[in-house]
Parts: structure tokens; C-alpha cells; sequence
């Protein structure tokens, strides 16, 4: 199985400052297509997940523009540009290049 | 609008087999490129795969509880079923069901873009 490592778990944040949270994982995750299957969730607290970017880079459907991804390979990095209140939850990273899915361990992001 | 709901037990006996029911709208499990799948989490833990249905009935489940796992489709009730035998305390977990889509041709991997609510299963005795 390809194992997906998050840091940091937790995170505090100031309203309006960015944040940044990395994952790695034990496996390349570029496919021979040439895309690379890393992929960002928010799970809002009560809430099941929701994806906020495919593909290391690409933002979902209503996605605001603050999210980013960047990467490649084995490292990864979700950025949140201003962070909003809105924000808080646990964030996941999953790879699906490979069966097994598997996700990372979650960071917790809470406004100071 | 895609949407996903599970229903099923709240409670099972040790030993017992779980049925969770996955029944969506909004889309067709027979369209080339479909899939859903079952995702759970253990109350504050990270999240787990489990099993995964295609539009063409192909069917992957988690290595480590292939054997106690079997996940079936009813396109006319659009409804995917999950069925986990003996269950056991660890087992206890939200459960989700989810929309899974690919964003190339046949041999591109698919991921999950549509989540269900969850059902909260509680094992015990």
C-alpha cells in the first residue's frame, strides 16, 4: 500500500494569514498518462469530506480561488492564501494511482 | 446534482453482518466512467477505503478485508450494497458511500468527487 504522510497534524491560524499543509508519499503518484493522482479533501466538523483539488493542482467545482496545490511525485502542498473562518476542519490528502485508495493521517486546522 | 445517501443498522452484534444501503440520484452507474465506492472512519481517525464498484461491474476491495467484504449494485433501484460479516468492535465507524469519476480514458485511475452524508455504525454488544 502507498503510504500518504501529512504535516503537521495540527495547525492554528490567524484569519486573513495563509497556511500550508504538505503531504508525502511512499510512491510516485504520476501516472504513465502523465498526470499525477493526489487529490485534497476538507472534512468540516459534522460533516463527511468534501474534494477541494484533484490532480495535485486543479480546484473542484466552487472551490474558492484562496485553495492551491502544487507538487509532484512523492511531495505535495496544499496552500490556503487568506484563511476564513469557514476554513476550519480536518484536511486530507488521498493518492488514487493505486489500489489500495489510501489517505493521509489528516491536520486539523483551527482559527486562533 | 449528485447526491448519495447511506441507510442501514445503527448497532450490530459482535459476529453479526452489516448491510449498508448507497442510494443516489443524479447520475448512472451504467455510464462508461462511474464508480462508487465505500469509504469509513473510525470516530476521530482517518479515513479507510473499503470497496469499489465500476460501471462495467468490476469490483476492488480493501486487501486487508477482502474477505469479509462484498459490495453488489441494483442499477434499476440505482442502490449499491455493502455487506461486512463478522463484525467486531474495531469495525465501528462512519460509513460513506461515494460518486467516483475518472478524468481520462479506460486506464486512468479514478478518485472520489461526491460524498454522502454517512451512517454512524456502532458495534457492540
Amino acid at each position: 500500500d502507498i503510504v500518504m504522510t501529512q504535516t503537521p497534524l495540527s495547525l492554528s491560524v490567524t484569519p486573513g494569514q495563509p497556511a500550508s499543509i504538505s503531504c508525502k508519499s511512499s510512491q510516485s503518484l504520476l501516472h504513465t498518462d502523465g498526470k499525477t493522482f493526489l487529490y485534497w479533501y476538507l472534512q468540516k466538523p459534522g460533516q463527511p469530506p468534501q474534494l477541494l483539488i484533484y490532480e495535485v493542482s486543479n480546484r473542484f467545482s466552487g472551490v474558492p480561488d484562496r485553495f492551491s496545490g502544487s507538487g509532484s511525485g512523492t511531495y505535495f502542498t496544499l496552500k490556503i492564501s487568506r484563511v476564513e473562518a469557514e476554513d476550519v476542519g480536518v484536511y486530507y490528502c488521498m493518492q488514487s494511482i493505486q489500489l489500495p485508495w489510501t489517505f493521509g493521517q489528516g491536520t486539523k486546522v483551527e482559527i486562533k | 446534482q449528485i447526491t448519495l445517501k447511506e441507510s442501514g443498522p445503527t448497532l450490530v452484534r459482535p459476529t453479526q453482518t452489516l448491510t449498508l444501503t448507497c442510494t443516489f440520484s443524479g447520475f448512472s452507474l451504467s455510464t462508461n466512467g462511474v464508480a462508487v465506492g465505500w469509504i469509513r472512519q473510525p470516530p476521530g481517525k482517518a479515513l479507510e477505503w473499503l470497496a469499489l464498484i465500476y460501471w462495467d461491474d468490476d469490483k476492488r476491495y480493501s486487501p486487508s478485508l477482502k474477505s469479509r467484504l462484498t459490495i453488489t449494485e441494483d442499477t434499476s433501484k440505482n442502490q449499491v450494497v455493502l455487506t461486512m460479516t463478522n463484525m467486531d468492535p474495531v469495525d465501528t465507524a462512519t460509513y460513506y458511500c461515494a460518486h467516483s469519476s475518472r478524468s481520462g480514458g479506460y486506464n486512468t485511475p479514478y478518485y472520489v468527487d461526491y460524498w454522502g452524508q454517512g451512517t454512524l455504525v456502532t458495534v457492540s454488544s
